[in-house]
């Protein structure tokens, strides 16, 4: 059964703070993916790779950072939190393929609140 | 740029009560749509992908369809369980690298007894 794991389902922070969120991944997948998903907004991507140490923006990606150090793990940097951010954090990572896309498998998300 | 319209945005129905949801899209050439369900403070879950347009998928009580411009998902004789938003999201040709999906902002299903 497919599996992607997140760090926290609930976080409280303060606004400075440097927050990191991890994700990872059971599949062997070679995308991995970060969303943030507001009411209203939908889901919305802030930062992707394809590969290890690969990364690419999404369309929100200023705030934020990403790393991938291993092909199992993803995380994402908040590198100083601020209210806009508060959230529900939503990973994701599926097969690679040039032409034909596969589906996203999600993780249980984590609520972030910047206080 | 890829653009995913869904309605309506918020749908009730009556237990066994058939209907459907709509995915609008624009993109330059579809890769794949897929179809997801999301549960309240959960994380989407998979349901369908279609590739190319007269192309269904069926499981269970829902089928999802599609055609060059949008894409339908029906559910038939709807039960409470079946409550939950449903997402569309698709990838063009132009959508860039990664495998990235544009998503829509889904329809919240509720379906009462």
């Amino acid at each position: 059964d497919v599996k992607v794991t997140q760090s926290s389902r609930y976080l409280v922070k303060r606004t400075g703070e440097k927050v990191f969120l991890e994700c990872v991944q059971d599949m062997d997948h070679e995308n991995m993916f970060w969303y943030r998903q507001d009411p209203g907004l939908g889901l919305r991507l802030i930062y992707f790779s394809y590969d290890v140490k690969m990364k690419e923006k999404g369309d929100i990606p200023e705030g934020y950072s990403v790393s991938r150090e291993k092909k199992e793990r993803f995380s994402l940097i908040l590198e100083s939190a601020s209210t806009n951010q508060t959230s529900m954090y939503l990973c994701a990572s599926s097969l690679f393929h040039q032409t034909r896309p596969y589906e996203q498998y999600f993780g249980p998300g984590t609520r972030l609140t910047v206080t | 740029e890829d653009q995913v319209t869904q309605s309506p945005e918020a749908l009730r129905l009556q237990e066994g009560e058939s209907s459907s949801l709509n995915c609008s899209y624009t993109v330059s050439g579809l890769r794949g749509l897929f179809w997801y369900r999301q549960d309240p403070g959960k994380g989407p879950e998979f349901l369908f992908t279609l590739y190319s347009a007269g192309e269904e998928k069926e499981k269970e009580r829902l089928k999802a369809t599609l055609t060059k411009k949008e894409s339908f998902l029906h559910i038939t004789a709807p039960k409470p369980e079946d409550s939950a938003t449903y997402l569309c999201a698709v990838q063009g040709v132009r959508t860039g690298g990664g495998n990235k999906l544009t998503f829509g902002t889904g329809t919240q299903l509720k379906v009462e007894l």
